[in-house]
């Protein structure tokens, strides 16, 4: 089976630009959750996407919004893109949910410039 | 709230030597735990995974036991080789449907091996 394949993989944008990162699940898989990494706050949940509901949802700002469609792929926005938005985002896909076992893409790297 | 907390690295080691990484859990409810592992420039992989008190989950020669009393799930491997060098992750994740899917991480450690 394919993994989790995300899209692109790197990204320079300018401050105050929007972006859309793209995350395709392993086949089969119905859950699509969202990290942001960095280095100075580690690995934070962004959302979960479920049969293309929103499950949960991280303390982030309303900047960061994201969405599932009917094959399970999901997207990510990020309005208004600030420096500190420079992360590399992952995204990880599960069987069902309460399948605790996340399965995550290589990330797609954002540089806010 | 649900923390993860683990031993701040790096940790430098010698190719054969014996590895254990601590973490720590504080948790809510009954959480399963997991150890992830980061190589440069990739994303996470599961490395392994316990899912109740007293649980050992293990693979590729590396091994955690989930302890409930101590709220503990240390990895560890006997013998590390210079492929080890990673980042090594613990998390957690309620086990109920409300938390759905939501893992929360420790800061990570860094692991070098020698030859």
């Amino acid at each position: 089976k394919a993994g989790v394949t995300q899209t692109p993989r790197y990204l320079i944008k300018t401050r105050g630009q929007q972006v859309t990162l793209s995350c395709s699940p392993i086949s089969g898989h119905r859950s699509v959750s969202w990290y942001q990494q960095t280095p100075g706050q580690g690995l934070q949940f962004l959302f979960e996407y479920f049969s293309e509901t929103q499950r949960n949802k991280g303390n982030f700002p309303g900047r960061f919004s994201g969405r599932q469609f009917s094959n399970s792929r999901s997207e990510m926005n990020v309005s208004t893109l600030e420096l500190g938005d420079s992360a590399l985002y992952l995204c990880a896909s599960s069987l069902d949910q309460g399948s605790y076992e996340q399965y995550f893409g290589p990330g797609t790297r954002l540089t806010v410039t | 709230g649900d923390s993860v907390t683990q031993m701040e690295g790096p940790v430098t080691l010698s190719e054969e030597a014996f590895l254990t990484i601590n973490c720590t859990y504080t948790a809510t409810g009954y959480p399963s735990l997991f150890w992830y592992v980061q190589y440069p420039g990739e994303g996470l992989q599961l490395l392994l995974k316990a899912t109740k008190a007293d649980d050992k989950g293990s693979n590729k020669g590396f091994e955690a036991t989930y302890r409930k009393e101590t709220t503990s799930f240390h990895l560890e491997k006997g013998s590390v080789q210079v492929s080890d060098s990673a980042v090594y992750f613990c998390a957690l994740s309620l086990r109920n449907n409300n938390a759905g899917n939501m893992l929360t991480f420790g800061g990570g450690t860094r692991l070098m091996v020698k030859p």
